[in-house]
């Protein structure tokens, strides 16, 4: 079954700290993959997306996510956290066979530390 | 920039009452979908729409639910009896070619 999972539900650091929220995925083919952050009763903005191709990428906010084939894992990472990355993280997976959708993971929310 | 918009930005409806969520997608987009979002938990895909036709539903998509394209820029769901459990963040998204999908900032339907 195609799943995505965020083994953390809730993470907590100091801000200045550095930050990996993990994902893993469930998929038979190479997804495409990518990282939403949702603010309290906000949409979903898009931090970064990896579609083929280098398996580092780079997206906004200072944020980067490394594709790991191997381990079927698409974690994000910053290196310096701000109080303002506080928020709701999704992890998730766009179909690439069958009708094209989204499946997400259910979320890690990040408290950050003054 | 080109988004996609949702409006009400909330609805408060009564039980048994009819609903309209309404999306514009981005104007040269093929694919266009919903997802819900119930209070604290995760993002769930519920219809798929390409050429005028639903392309895939989830098993949360039964037959309350109904998508329309009624003129080639909006794009609505209808919940045709509401329930207390349909409350929910409602997103609208758009693609263009099938990879990347792009959001609406969400409508949040409140039943009571």
């Amino acid at each position: 079954a195609q799943s995505v999972t965020q083994p953390d539900i809730h993470i907590t650091v100091s801000e200045g700290a550095s930050l990996e929220l993990r994902c893993n995925y469930s998929y038979g083919a190479t997804p495409y993959l990518f990282w939403y952050v949702q603010s309290p009763g906000q949409g979903l903005q898009l931090l970064l997306k990896y579609f083929s191709g280098d398996t580092l990428v780079q997206g906004i906010k200072g944020f980067e996510a490394e594709f790991k084939r191997s381990q079927s894992s698409f974690n994000l990472r910053k290196p310096s956290v701000h109080w303002s990355d506080a928020a709701e993280y999704f992890c998730a997976v766009g179909t690439t066979s069958g009708t094209y959708k989204y499946i997400f993971g259910t979320g890690t929310r990040l408290k950050v530390l003054a | 920039e080109p988004e996609v918009t949702q409006t009400p930005s909330h609805q408060v409806t009564q039980m048994g009452q009819e609903v309209i969520l309404r999306c514009v997608p981005i104007s040269n987009h093929l694919y266009f979908y919903w997802y819900r979002q119930i209070l604290g938990q995760k993002v769930e895909f519920l219809v798929s729409f390409y050429n005028n036709e639903i392309s895939e539903k989830s098993e949360i998509f039964d037959d309350q639910f109904s998508v329309e394209r009624p003129d080639g820029s909006n794009f609505t769901l209808k919940i045709r009896s509401t329930k207390l459990e349909d409350s929910a963040m409602y997103f609208c998204a758009s693609s263009l070619d099938a990879t990347e999908a792009f959001f609406g900032q969400g409508t949040r339907l409140t039943v009571v």
